[in-house]
């Protein structure tokens, strides 16, 4: 069985930044398309954007274009995410999710698909 | 963004019964369509993908039909860890987006 790990909870200020790791220590991400999505407190689940096997490419949501950073450590095969400029709309958990390598429709460089692996979470609380 | 509206929003159903939830798209996305379920303060899983076919190793009572715009998840015998709620989402363009979810309790 696939067990992805994500980095532990999180409490920022407003106005501060907040990275969380992703990775799948028996089963390495390495040739995987990583999303990441996010969901507020008793809310539905909003996708964040993804980035590909390289590290080298990446695609954002429109909401969160300027104030997201995905990148990856290919050494360890690592996945983070970084949101920074945090307000209290952004407490959320955040999840990584590995994409499937199964069918997929190609948008440019991007083959999306489904996710078939997804981390436990990360709370991220933004209080003063 | 392509809108995703899942209904209805929760129900309430007795063990064994078929339960059925709508999903509808704002544009024709084929049968880009994937359906998870989650359970309280758990990740979501996946179930199905491209609209009808079952993730391996998920129980045969579940299952997905439709195509275009609207689509359709059932679970045939509902049981009581099926408790969850359950979303669709497309990824027929980006970027993906889900429904609102539909929780589904135990009558």
């Amino acid at each position: 069985q696939v067990q992805v790990v994500q980095s532990g909870a999180e409490v920022k200020k407003p106005g501060a930044s907040v990275k969380v790791s992703c990775e799948a220590p028996r089963y390495p991400l390495t040739n995987y398309y990583v999303h990441w999505v996010r969901q507020a407190p008793g809310q539905g689940l909003e996708w964040m954007g993804v980035i590909n096997p390289g590290g080298d490419k990446t695609r954002y949501a429109q909401n969160f274009q300027g104030r997201v950073t995905l990148t990856r450590d290919t050494s360890t095969s690592t996945v983070y995410m970084e949101l920074s400029s945090l307000r209290s709309e952004d407490t959320a958990v955040y999840y990584c999710a590995r994409q499937s390598l199964g069918r997929v429709r190609f948008f440019d460089w991007l083959p999306l698909g489904s996710f078939d692996y997804w981390g436990q979470g990360t709370l991220v609380t933004v209080s003063s | 963004d392509i809108q995703m509206t899942q209904s209805p929003s929760s129900l309430s159903a007795s063990v064994g019964d078929r339960v059925t939830i709508t999903c509808q798209a704002s544009q024709d996305i084929t049968n880009y369509l994937n359906w998870y379920q989650q359970k309280p303060g758990k990740a979501p899983k996946l179930l199905i993908f491209d609209a009808s076919t079952l993730e391996t190793g998920v129980p045969s009572r579940f299952s997905g039909r439709g195509s275009g715009t609207h689509f359709f998840f059932t679970i045939s015998n509902l049981q009581p860890e099926d408790i969850a709620t359950y979303y669709c989402q497309q990824y027929g363009n980006l970027p993906p987006t889900f429904g609102g979810g539909t929780k589904v309790e135990i009558e």
